[in-house]
């Protein structure tokens, strides 16, 4: 079992709907919980960082984490053809200080 | 500008050669990180170092060296013992090890 597991998608939603990607996770030591945007043949952007449960919104984006049930999610509102990418959800936390990822999920906003 | 820059952005390598793929940051971070990004595995970890002169291997070290001998560049090796090196190639940094990582361009490595 890998320790992050992602649907890889493809999702696709037409322009202007609510876009959810969804992580869980096993370790319950994660305290540190990112999303990463990465557009075809780029290198991850850094999108949200949160640390342990709650919200946290940025514009269009809001991640939430309930680390009760080992789940991360990203909403993505009146979601644009400019956010067709692919989203990475990134874990961080007990002993070691490296990032484990998950698969990523492929995003296409249509018009 | 502050970031992250590497260098080839496409690379190819034939069979036995080994290659070396550039990382630079001025973003004045001490850690820094390269990874392995394959279709369906997501990013895997290679090597990192927190500081100069020290380094430590991550998931997937065998047929890869590097070396940090700046602050500023962590420079990847890919030696004729990996196997399987067609994959795109990241390099990130952070301020510290558990800082935000940022990441450059990447690399995309082909075998001829």
């Amino acid at each position: 079992q890998k320790e992050v597991e992602q649907d890889p998608g493809p999702l696709s939603v037409p322009e202007g709907a609510i876009v959810s990607l969804n992580c869980t996770y096993s370790n319950s030591a994660f305290q540190y919980f990112m999303w990463y945007r990465q557009y075809s043949r780029k290198g991850p952007e850094l999108l949200m960082y949160t640390y342990s449960s709650g919200n946290k919104e940025d514009g269009r984006f809001t991640a939430q984490v309930d680390k009760s049930s080992k789940y991360i999610s990203l909403f993505i509102r009146d979601s644009q053809p400019s956010d067709s990418a692919t989203y990475l959800c990134a874990t961080m936390g007990g002993t070691a200080s490296k990032l484990t990822f998950g698969t990523g999920t492929r995003l296409q906003v249509t018009l | 500008d502050g970031g992250i820059t590497q260098s080839p952005k496409y690379l190819f390598r034939k069979e036995g050669q080994n290659v070396t793929l550039s990382c630079e940051q001025n973003l004045n971070h001490d850690a820094m990180y390269w990874y392995r990004q394959d279709p369906g595995q997501g990013l895997r970890l290679i090597y990192y170092s927190q500081i100069v002169n020290d380094f430590q291997k991550g998931d997937i070290a065998e047929g890869y060296s590097v070396s940090r001998e700046k602050k500023e560049s962590f420079p990847l090796t890919v030696t004729s013992a990996q196997k399987n090196p067609t994959a795109f190639y990241l390099c990130a940094s952070s301020i510290g090890p558990r800082g935000t990582q940022y990441f450059g361009p990447g690399t995309r490595l082909l075998v001829l």
